[in-house]
């Protein structure tokens, strides 16, 4: 069966310094791999999605980068996180033509102070 | 551009069936009305889905209407554990990015 895996859960960084989140798919191949992002008590805001190794596309200009490196990897970067960047950031994966949608990770929750 | 309209909040009572609305007037013929719930502080969790019959599986069952501008999500023995908030999405079947609104938040009550 397909599982995914994000972590970690909860992370708090200062203001300026790197963030590296990690989200990874297991028991399935070539899947579809987004991220989204949702701030306290508001929706949730597609980031990120890839359709296959290197190849990413960006909904939201933003202090964010995301990069595919391996086929189950998905991974949300900035090289300096900002007070405002501080969220609920999940990871899903989805089926080349699947209709069932999206399979969401558990989330990371992201406080920068 | 929103797809679906929800109600911002519906209440519940405990045992009781719940049925939570969403009106998608400019759906197209190749959409599919998915639903997702979100327990607090977790990821998004698939329910159902249609296309035009009405489905049913072990959670939930989804009624489309025959000309497929609304449906209804029944949950037909409300638990305190299906208290979250419930998003109605519109996509077609190969969509590479589903679009959640605001959802409608469900408080089932004791």
């Amino acid at each position: 069966s397909q599982t995914i895996h994000q972590w970690p859960a909860t992370l708090v960084q200062p203001v300026g310094s790197p963030l590296s989140l990690e989200c990874t798919v297991e028991g399935t191949s070539n899947p579809n791999l987004y991220w989204y992002r949702q701030a306290a008590g508001r929706g949730l805001q597609l980031l990120f999605y890839s359709v296959g190794i290197g190849q990413i596309s960006s909904e939201v200009p933003q202090n964010l980068s995301a990069s595919r490196p391996q086929d189950r990897q998905f991974i949300l970067s900035s090289k300096k996180l900002l007070l405002s960047d501080s969220s609920f950031y999940l990871c899903a994966w989805s089926g080349e033509g699947d209709s069932y949608g999206y399979t969401f990770g558990s989330g990371t929750r992201l406080t920068v102070v | 551009d929103a797809k679906t309209t929800q109600p911002t909040s519906m209440d519940c009572a405990e045992g009781r069936a719940a049925n939570l609305p969403c009106n998608h007037s400019t759906i197209s013929g190749n959409e599919y009305v998915y639903w997702y719930r979100q327990i607090h502080s977790q990821g998004p969790q698939y329910i159902i889905h249609g296309l035009k019959n009405n489905e049913t599986n072990e959670m939930a069952s989804l009624i489309i209407t025959e000309d497929r501008k609304s449906s209804t999500l029944i949950l037909p023995h409300a638990t305190l554990r299906d208290t979250a908030v419930y998003y109605c999405i519109v996509a077609s079947g190969s969509a590479r990015q589903l679009t959640f609104g605001s959802g409608t938040q469900l408080t089932v009550l004791p």
